[in-house]
């Protein structure tokens, strides 16, 4: 049984970096065949696929994000962790993670956390 | 990157009824295509996958179809619990895009 969690701030603050942390169940990052990605939803908006870490360690970024993002594995600990800087109250969202096929052309996402919802806020 | 576009972006129906949700790709993008289900509150779910796949566990009333640019979702016969927003997602080339959703509602 495949699980994922997200955890993290609620809050954070403008310019501030946000980290946040996906912690799964019942497959390992280390394993060929498998991605993680993340995804986020503002609220009332559509969903925005912001970075993906596959087995291999391969990452991949949204463009319009990238300089901003960083996602990296601990296989050891069974998490992948995003972190996001210079935070804008734009970035006020519903933040997901979901597992994905190990390439592109299986980058779908057939399980999800139940999401956290970041706030961007002085 | 590839755009992907739905229609409509809100529909009232009937339970049912048979329902056609339809989402456009920029550019070619063969199979590569999702449709997930959102409830609110909820997390996504992954209705169908490679176009026309359906997920395991997905009621055999949801079905798609479509390649190149042009693909559609169908609720053969509504139910109460299909009330939802439905989104589709390209996987065919980085970055990976999302329709901006088709809101379901009750009539």
């Amino acid at each position: 049984q495949i699980t994922l969690k997200e955890s993290g701030p609620t809050l954070v603050k403008p310019t501030q970096t946000l980290t946040l942390t996906c912690t799964f169940s019942g497959f390992s990052l280390s394993t060929s065949g498998v991605g993680v990605g993340w995804i986020r939803q503002p609220p009332g908006k559509a969903l925005e696929w912001l970075a993906l870490i596959y087995w291999d360690d391969d990452k991949r970024y949204s463009p319009s994000l990238k300089s901003r993002l960083t996602i990296t594995k601990d296989t050891s600990k069974n998490q992948v962790v995003l972190t996001m800087t210079n935070m804008d109250p734009v970035d006020t969202a519903t933040y997901y993670c979901a597992h994905s096929g190990d390439d592109i052309l299986t980058a779908y996402f057939g399980y999800w956390g139940q999401g956290t919802l970041v706030t961007v806020s002085s | 990157a590839i755009r992907m576009t739905q229609s409509p972006s809100s529909l009232s129906a009937s339970t049912g009824d048979r329902v056609t949700i339809t989402c456009r790709a920029s550019q070619g993008i063969s199979s590569y295509l999702a449709w997930y289900q959102q409830k609110p509150g909820k997390a996504p779910k992954l209705l169908i996958y490679a176009a026309s796949t359906l997920q395991s566990g997905v009621p055999s009333r949801f079905s798609g179809s479509g390649s190149g640019t042009d693909f559609t979702l169908t609720i053969s016969c509504l139910q109460s619990e299909d009330f939802a927003t439905y989104y589709c997602q390209q996987y065919y080339s980085y970055p990976i895009t999302f329709g901006q959703g088709t809101r379901l509602e009750i009539k």
